[in-house]
């Protein structure tokens, strides 16, 4: 089972509320990525976790608050988010971080919408 | 510092023709390279890697792509397209230092034409 699962697909808020992204994987992997992909361009690391501890914040806005809860999920709290916040929001999972021949497998992304 | 660079943002090719990506990367290490493929609203999936062995890889969907250290590139390619492989392909490539980072390319629209 090679499989990330996202859950919401689809997401719209408004600049006030609070809401999170779920993924979950049960490779085994101990790495766990967040990027954020906006139309026509490539995605953007946001977040990389490593045996649950956060590695990588690629200088993130706190309004986006990553968790880590166990090595199988990975959580994205959103909070009082910019209309340019709206894009396509992936999550990935490796065996390790930090080896470049590990692949990465994304999940189908959520589709969030801030209005 | 490690770039990557895919040489045409568009490519337009007739169902039945040959495909080719073209990806050309710097670094000052031995890089791993990945293509990968997304559809519309989709996430990304794996077509192919390269990690220093063989320099002729094979991948998903009749892909394969060559690794040509003297060039510095890792060119997609496909001898016959199919309608279903119109789609966003984009190169990547990762370094065993940077500690999951990867660095992708802006990416190539596939479009073929029936």
């Amino acid at each position: 089972d090679t499989e990330v699962t996202q859950t919401p697909k689809h997401l719209v808020m408004g600049m006030t509320n609070k809401k999170s992204l779920k993924c979950e994987q049960h490779m085994g992997h101990r790495a766990m990525y967040w990027y954020k992909q906006k139309a026509k361009k490539p995605p953007e690391l946001m977040f990389v976790y490593s045996y649950e501890k956060l590695s990588i914040n690629e200088s993130v806005p706190s309004r986006f608050s990553p968790e880590c809860p166990n090595s199988s999920l990975l959580n994205l709290h959103l909070h009082a988010l910019q209309p340019e916040d709206s894009a396509l929001y992936l999550c990935a999972s490796s065996q390790k971080a930090g080896w470049g021949t590990d692949t990465q497998y994304f999940g189908p992304g959520t589709r969030l919408t801030v209005l | 510092a490690q770039s990557v660079t895919q040489l045409d943002s568009h490519v337009s090719v007739s169902e039945g023709t040959p495909v080719l990506l073209r990806c050309n990367y710097s670094s000052s290490y031995s890089p791993s390279l990945f293509w990968y493929v997304q559809h519309p609203n989709k996430g990304l999936q794996l077509l192919l890697k390269y990690t220093s062995a063989a320099t002729l890889v094979k991948g998903i969907n009749g892909f394969e792509a060559e690794f040509k250290k003297s060039e510095t590139s890792f060119h997609l390619t496909k001898p016959s397209a199919h309608m279903s492989d119109a789609a966003e392909y984009f190169c990547v490539v990762t370094f065993n230092t940077n500690a999951g980072k990867s660095t992708f390319g802006d990416g190539t629209t596939l479009t073929v034409k029936p």
